[in-house]
């Protein structure tokens, strides 16, 4: 069955700290991936996608994911945190191809710590 | 321009009796989406219209659940006999057709009680 999964329920980081945030997928192909971010009372905003091509993106707001195929992660990462992106993290993917819907794992709580 | 907008932002139901959910998509995108969001969970697909036809209402739960799209605009979801279960963010997308970027709205806070 397809999945999507991100490992790390909560994490607590330091303002100006790095931020690795984890995503596993299992999907028979690459699917196209996605990171979403959620803060409290906003809609889901997209950060940045991944479809083929260079395996590192860039998004919003200074943040990258790599797409690593061999171990089906695609990691969302930042150089140095700030207040403003404490949030719940989603990784996401379309296994489909066709645009027609995207399945979510259960996210990651960021709380940042001044 | 304005992005996807959703009413009630809240609705509180009794369990029994029959809900409305409004989406209205970005204009011009005729592909729409309906999500739903479980405390403590990601957004689990519902069901999927591109135009006025739904094409894809795998994730639709049971046949309680039904959504419609007359114009290929406005969406409703439909909910008859909530359950207490049935308590949730309801999302809204939408994207241009063919896109796989999808903007997502604010959502609508179901609580059946």
């Amino acid at each position: 069955a397809q999945s999507v999964t991100q490992p790390d329920i909560h994490i607590t980081v330091s303002e100006g700290a790095s931020l690795e945030l984890r995503c596993n997928y299992s999907y028979g192909a690459t699917p196209y991936l996605f990171w979403y971010v959620q803060s409290p009372g906003q809609g889901l905003q997209l950060l940045l996608k991944y479809f083929s091509g260079d395996t590192l993106v860039q998004g919003i707001k200074g943040f990258e994911a790599e797409f690593k195929r061999s171990q089906s992660s695609f990691n969302l990462r930042k150089p140095s945190v700030h207040w403003s992106d404490a949030a719940e993290y989603f990784c996401a993917v379309d296994g489909t191809g066709t645009a027609s819907k995207l399945t979510f794992g259960t996210g990651t709580r960021l709380q940042v710590t001044l | 321009g304005a992005g996807v907008s959703q009413t009630p932002s809240n609705k509180v139901t009794e369990k029994g009796k029959y809900v409305e959910l409004r989406c209205d998509p970005i204009s011009g995108h005729t592909a729409l989406y309906w999500y739903r969001q479980s405390l403590g969970q990601g957004p689990e697909f519902l069901i999927y219209f591109q135009g006025t036809g739904a094409a894809d209402d795998s994730g639709l739960p049971n046949d309680r659940f039904f959504a419609v799209r007359p114009e290929g605009s406005v969406s409703t979801l439909k909910i008859q006999r909530t359950e207490r279960g049935d308590s949730a963010v309801y999302l809204c997308a939408s994207s241009v057709q063919g896109s796989y970027e999808q903007y997502f709205g604010p959502g609508t806070r179901l609580t059946v009680t």
